[in-house]
């Protein structure tokens, strides 16, 4: 089966670091993504990863490791606007494009 | 440039009634999905096209629901008889053939089933 996990909701406050763990476990893996979607809008792209390692992006920053089936993306210098689901999604198919996503968590950064 | 559209935005339809969604993906975009997102659950995916074809039908959750992609461009998604289950928000996404791959959404299409 196909099974993405991570938390529901994670609470942080301005301006400190938060870090939001994945865990997979699918039938193929070509890449992981990580999407950003605030309330009433559509997800936006943020990190993608299909090589173990850290790939950095500004304030974000997303961590690899397909031996564990784990990921995790890292958000500093939180702002208001930061708060908002993240969703970790995988694309599940050996050279395909089937892409399962994970059910969100939502950030709550309060001042 | 422009976006991936969707229309309707909104549609509220009858119990038994088809509908039809409609997605414009961004030009040149060869890969197109649709998911469903139901209030405040994750992105389930239906299915996806590689041009004109759908590699992968396995998401679609009956065979109520069916989709084409013509000209490797526009996409209609169609339910039919609907049920008031299929109440949620029907998104699309395009995406480059290479690269990162990563998908651009749409609006979505809120569908209410009464």
């Amino acid at each position: 089966g196909q099974n993405i996990d991570q938390p529901t909701e994670m609470t942080a406050t301005e301006g400190a670091i938060v870090q939001i763990n994945c865990t997979y476990q699918t039938s193929g893996f070509n890449g992981l993504f990580w999407y950003q979607q605030h309330a009433g809008e559509a997800p936006t792209f943020l990190s993608y990863n299909v090589l173990d390692g850290l790939e950095e992006k500004g304030r974000f920053s997303s961590f690899l490791s397909r031996s564990k089936g784990y990921s995790y993306l890292l958000l500093k210098e939180l702002q208001m606007k930061d708060s908002a689901s993240y969703l970790c999604a995988v694309r599940a198919q050996w050279g395909g494009f089937k892409t399962i996503f994970g059910a969100g968590t939502r950030l709550f950064v309060k001042a | 440039g422009a976006g991936v559209s969707q229309s309707p935005s909104n549609k509220v339809t009858e119990k038994g009634k088809d509908v039809e969604l409609r997605c414009d993906p961004i030009s040149g975009h060869t890969a197109l999905y649709w998911y469903r997102q139901s209030l405040g659950q994750g992105l389930e995916f239906l299915i996806y096209f590689q041009g004109n074809s759908a590699p992968d039908k396995s998401g679609l959750p009956s065979d109520r629901f069916s989709a084409e992609r013509t000209g490797g461009s526009v996409s209609t998604l169609t339910i039919q008889r609907t049920q008031q289950e299929d109440s949620a928000v029907y998104l699309c996404a395009s995406s480059p053939s290479t690269g990162s791959y990563e998908q651009y959404f749409g609006p979505g299409t809120r569908l209410t089933v009464t």
